[in-house]
């Protein structure tokens, strides 16, 4: 399957602020790239789908100008948390879609943590 | 819209043992896709086995085997031979195959193997 590298693993930031995650995807040229995000002990919830060269497409009920996706080539979508608070503090994870018979490739996962 | 259930919040076996893993969805599709991801306490989303929904043939991978009833929208997965590296959350999931490949996720169920 694809490879698909996500930075940083854990953060902290203050009540405020902006936090910025990676997701690359390192030997396949995505057009479409997803973000997850996942509360501690449930399961994975689509936020958005972000898409190259165009405005990502936000699930219902996802804040778009608090979520910021940028997906400006084929191998880097990133997320961008701005002025964050303490309930946004979760687990966010990147994918890309299946590639050849595989199925989805998930990037290891991002821990924010708003203080 | 699809919905994924996973009806088993917990399950417990003894190593060696087998352990079947619920799954239902609902779907008005005809071609999709269903896997099972596993996620260990690192939070890696690691693909365990996956089926089309054209093949008849129930997926099997080493130890993991599924048990896939179209018409009933079941899909069951067979952990044979259990190990202590399989303790992990078990995801169901569905991805239909026209329009945007999203994954549905199930809620989860949190498989223990005792030693």
């Amino acid at each position: 399957g694809a490879v698909v590298s996500q930075h940083p693993s854990r953060v902290i930031c203050k009540s405020g602020t902006s936090v910025k995650i990676e997701c690359r995807s390192l030997d396949f040229q995505a057009t479409t790239m997803f973000w997850y995000r996942q509360f501690p002990k449930q399961s994975l919830m689509l936020m958005a789908t972000s898409n190259e060269g165009s405005k990502a497409t936000y699930e219902q009920g996802v804040e778009k100008d608090k979520f910021l996706i940028n997906h400006a080539s084929l191998t880097l979508s990133t997320l961008t948390v701005t002025s964050a608070h303490p309930e946004d503090s979760s687990f966010y994870i990147c994918s890309v879609p299946p590639y050849r018979d595989y199925g989805y490739t998930f990037g290891s996962g991002t821990r924010l943590t708003v203080v | 819209a699809q919905t994924v259930t996973q009806s088993q919040p917990e399950m417990s076996v003894q190593e060696a043992e087998t352990v079947t893993l619920s799954c239902t969805y609902d779907t008005s599709e005809n071609n999709y896709y269903l896997f099972w991801y596993k996620q260990p306490p690192s939070r890696q989303m690691i693909l365990v086995i996956r089926q089309e929904a054209y093949k008849q043939q129930n997926a099997t991978e080493n130890r993991f085997s599924v048990n896939f009833q179209k018409a009933a929208k079941s899909f069951s997965l067979k952990i044979s031979d259990s190990q202590l590296g399989d303790t992990a959350m078990y995801f169901c999931a569905f991805m239909r195959l026209q329009g945007a490949q999203k994954l549905v996720f199930g809620q989860g169920t949190r498989l223990t193997i005792n030693p």
